[in-house]
């Protein structure tokens, strides 16, 4: 997506926590998006971040620094079934107050 | 409480065909938005409609693409003269307003030009 980077692929350890990155640059923010997309499937919301800070939300969590253009999603005690591309998507008044995505990072957790 | 409804799931159109993919929003949704995935790739908005507007097009190809969102009835991507590189996962998603931040997926149609 637009100025908008995530790791291309992880790998964790089931049981195990997990970060992962998203760094963006926009003019007008106004909210960051994680969703999860399993293999096939359609993307299903996980969570959303307009104001700095944690949200926290069962085993997932997601971080938002806008001062710094900076989100992390944080999953713990992974399961196998957390295998998944997770998406970062930013909503901004640059973008028409459009969801734009990041190319997604691919999550592999091996037992 | 029914979900985000596409169809078809899967599509195969030979090159030259027209495709017609449908969209039905959630129950008590008025705003549509239609996306592209490229496999190994992010989604790529498309279009954002209203019933009988489209608000936003800036994602769609100016030639061959069209969306409408009538009154009635389903949101329908249409693809004239499709090309291999269209073939994708399309994916349309829906809310209740342009306020309202989460947007529900629906299950994509997977698009094959042969």
């Amino acid at each position: 997506g637009q100025n908008i980077d995530q790791p291309t692929e992880m790998t964790a350890t089931e049981g195990a926590i997990v970060q992962i990155n998203c760094t963006y640059q926009t003019s007008g923010f106004n909210g960051l998006f994680w969703y999860q997309q399993h293999a096939g499937e359609a993307p299903t919301f996980l969570s959303y971040n307009v104001l700095d800070g944690l949200e926290e939300k069962g085993r997932f969590s997601s971080f938002l620094s806008r001062s710094k253009g900076y989100s992390y999603l944080l999953l713990k005690e992974l399961q196998m079934k957390d295998s998944a591309s997770y998406l970062c998507a930013v909503r901004s008044l640059e973008y028409g107050n459009k969801l734009v995505f990041g190319a997604g990072t691919i999550l592999r957790v091996k037992s | 409480n029914a979900g985000v409804m596409q169809n078809p799931r899967h599509l195969v159109r030979r090159r030259g065909q027209e495709a017609r993919l449908r969209c039905s929003p959630m129950k008590g949704h008025s705003h549509v938005y239609w996306y592209r995935q490229l496999p190994e790739e992010g989604l790529k908005f498309m279009v954002y409609l209203q019933k009988e507007n489209i608000i936003d097009e800036s994602g769609m190809p100016k030639e061959r693409f069209s969306a409408e969102f009538p009154k009635e009835g389903p949101s329908i991507l249409r693809i004239q003269q499709v090309v291999r590189g269209d073939s994708a996962a399309y994916f349309c998603a829906s809310s209740p307003s342009e306020g309202t931040y989460e947007q529900y997926f629906g299950p994509g149609t997977r698009l094959t030009v042969t």
